[in-house]
């Protein structure tokens, strides 16, 4: 079966560096997202990645690697808005997202 | 741009009655995704369409219907709720089928 697994809560503090992982089982890989779930909102597109190596994009960067079915989202200068869920989401070899339960971060001052 | 709306933003339906939820997008998106979202659980794919005038079952199709009249609309059908069916329900859409995904607002439906 197909199976996406990350952490259900983490808990880090304002101007810190966090490291959210995610490790998947998929049939084909065809590329991995990472979103961002405020409460009661929709996700929201952070990053992806469909090479093995790290992808930067301001306070986040976002790793692959390919061979051992594993990535993570990096957040650096945590601010108390970075308080959300994190979900991370590979797309099959039927181009179709298969989604992690999401990764709660709570930002504490 | 509006991007991707949804109606309603909520609703409770008592069980056995049937309910339209609503999707439109302006961006002029190709593919179109039906999600629910319950506590605990990946965001599971219920129904999509790569083009309009197609549709295809997701993981949980099962006491759900969609059509793909045109681009714009994608509109999610109950035709008999059951209360399992409680859940956040998100509309997604894409340029293509392996390009990212962007989210409505979401529909937060309780059934009794």
């Amino acid at each position: 079966g197909q199976n996406i697994d990350q952490p259900t809560e983490m808990t880090a503090t304002e101007g810190a560096i966090v490291q959210i992982n995610c490790t998947y089982q998929t049939s084909g890989f065809n590329g991995l997202f990472w979103y961002q779930q405020h409460a009661g909102e929709a996700p929201t597109f952070l990053s992806y990645n469909v090479l093995d190596g790290l992808e930067e994009k301001g306070r986040f960067s976002s790793f692959l690697s390919r061979s051992k079915g594993y990535s993570y989202l990096l957040l650096k200068e945590l601010q108390m808005k970075d308080s959300a869920s994190y979900l991370c989401a590979v797309m099959d070899s039927n181009y179709q997202l298969i989604w992690g339960a999401g990764t709660k971060l709570i930002i504490k001052p | 741009t509006a991007g991707i709306t949804q109606a309603p933003t909520s609703q409770i339906l008592a069980a056995g009655r049937s309910m339209t939820l609503r999707c439109t997008q302006d961006m002029r998106h190709n593919a179109m995704y039906w999600y629910r979202q319950d506590l605990g659980l990946g965001l599971r794919l219920i129904h999509y369409s790569n083009t309009a005038g197609t549709t295809g079952k997701g993981e949980v199709p099962d006491g759900y219907s969609v059509s793909r009249a045109n681009t714009d609309d994608f509109p999610l059908t109950l035709a008999s709720a059951v209360p399992s069916q409680t859940s956040v329900y998100f509309c997604a859409s894409s340029t293509d089928g392996p390009d990212t995904q962007y989210f409505g607002p979401g529909t937060r439906l309780t059934v009794l």
